[in-house]
């Protein structure tokens, strides 16, 4: 039961481009909703996060998006920068009991000079 | 202050064998999360301690698997009797009471032959 979803395994991205890496998810109870950033061979590092009451959180070229009608929330960098190449992964929590994350299966992202 | 630290950080173990993860949380994070990264897929929750306690250990499998955050030292996730299909990277988290952020450790690969 896959809980959260990201469709897309990998995305390209022109440097200086707007990259927007997406994430749908199917159990309604999340409250929190989290981006990871990550490189091969280190562990997840956090990007940026959301309260499931909000439906915008900006922290420099970072911005996520919530639809919560639609289930679906977005990664949007601007402008898009080589060191931005990474695996991200989109993550859910609800703080009923443990707060353990759910994670999406991760999109690579390249950016490409 | 030094961040989550896991070791070692490759290990290599035959069929049979026992393997022991060790993880240390950042200084002053009594929260530790074991989630297990299986090839092309997303980290896939596991065990969620606190110091001396099993908070929640839905995710791990029935048989083999067992962790333990004891009073003092590190957190252990122990396999006994590894089959292949153990071969995965095992991230450990951790974070301070209260708080959603869980920071990640850099990860142990372990390979089963």
């Amino acid at each position: 039961d896959q809980q959260v979803k990201q469709n897309s395994p990998s995305l390209s991205v022109q440097e200086g481009r707007i990259s927007i890496l997406n994430c749908d998810y199917t159990n309604s109870m999340f409250d929190y909703f989290l981006w990871y950033k990550k490189y091969p061979a280190e562990g997840p590092t956090f990007l940026i996060s959301i309260s499931s009451i909000k439906d915008k959180n900006e922290d420099g070229r970072f911005t996520v998006f919530l639809n919560k009608s639609a289930k679906h929330l977005s990664l949007h960098i601007v402008p898009s920068q080589p060191g931005d190449s990474a695996v991200y992964f989109c993550a859910a929590i609800t703080w009923q009991g443990a707060q353990k994350l759910v994670f999406g299966q991760g999109t690579r992202l390249t950016i490409n000079p | 202050n030094a961040g989550v630290m896991q070791n070692p950080r490759h290990l290599v173990r035959r069929r049979g064998q026992e393997a022991r993860l060790r993880c240390s949380p950042m200084k002053g994070h009594s929260h530790v999360y074991w989630y297990r990264q299986l090839p092309e897929e997303g980290l896939k929750f596991m065990v969620y301690l606190q110091k001396e306690n099993i908070i929640d250990e839905s995710g791990m499998p029935k048989e083999r698997f067992s962790a333990e955050f004891p009073k003092e030292g590190p957190s252990i996730l122990r396999i006994q009797q590894v089959v292949r299909g153990d071969s995965a990277a095992y991230f450990c988290a951790s974070s301070p009471r209260d708080i959603a952020g869980q920071f990640f450790g850099p990860g142990t690969r372990l390979t089963v032959l």
